[in-house]
């Protein structure tokens, strides 16, 4: 079974560009979630989907980041424009369901903005 | 609010030792879900378990081994004769029930090394 996919793996842009992150679910899954890692913030939840609809987009650090999922089988998260700072590992992961199922994460896309 | 603490940021041992890592969890629900994952050099992180707050029973996989107290609230983490092959950052998490349903809120992870 295919697990969370998620593109590009590596992302290098300048500083100003906009970015795109895309995550394709496990088919079935009914929660999708958005998370960045960096060494000096750890893991971070940036937003989740549940049937394709967000429920939290609190984590979301500005306005310059977005996130759409426009069906159950593809999300993407935007950064226009990006920054130095939004350097980081982003991992998109889905679970099951609502309530507390583990997660499935992707390989990762390394993100290097200069 | 939820938070947990992996106050080991790393940990080296020898192939073969035992080694426990530690999770301390903070939330005022009183359901609720702790979790296990694994990051291994490769970088995707890999479930490993997941015990809800009901369930005190320790549990045993192979070598590894999980110890739950909530009179503590730690969800500690051992595994028994390590090998090289463990050595990666691990991640204690908590989900909540209620408004928080479906989020999980992580530690900052205990990176371990197994030199052979």
């Amino acid at each position: 079974d295919a697990g969370v996919i998620q593109s590009p793996r590596h992302e290098v842009t300048e500083m100003g560009q906009e970015v795109t992150l895309r995550c394709k679910p496990i088919s079935g899954h009914n929660s999708l979630f958005w998370y960045r890692q960096t060494m000096m913030r750890g893991l971070e939840l940036l937003i989740y989907f549940n049937n394709n609809v967000p429920i939290d987009d609190s984590g979301m650090p500005e306005d310059r980041f977005s996130a759409k999922m426009p069906n159950a089988s593809f999300s993407t998260l935007k950064i226009q424009p990006s920054e130095p700072r939004d350097s980081a590992v982003y991992f998109c992961a889905s679970s099951l369901g609502h309530q507390n199922e583990k997660l499935f994460f992707g390989s990762g896309t390394q993100l290097s903005v200069l | 609010a939820q938070k947990v603490t992996q106050a080991q940021t790393e940990i080296s041992v020898v192939e073969k030792e035992d080694v426990t890592l530690d999770c301390v969890y903070e939330t005022r629900d009183t359901t609720y879900y702790l979790f296990w994952y694994k990051q291994p050099p490769s970088g995707e992180l890999v479930f490993l378990i997941r015990r809800n707050s009901f369930d005190e029973q320790n549990e045993i996989s192979g070598r590894y081994s999980w110890n739950f107290q909530k009179s503590t609230s730690s969800f500690n983490f051992t595994i028994t004769a390590s090998q090289v092959v463990d050595s990666a950052v691990y991640f204690c998490a908590l989900s909540e029930e209620g408004t928080n349903a479906g989020k999980s809120t992580f530690g900052d992870g205990t990176t371990l090394t197994v030199k052979p």
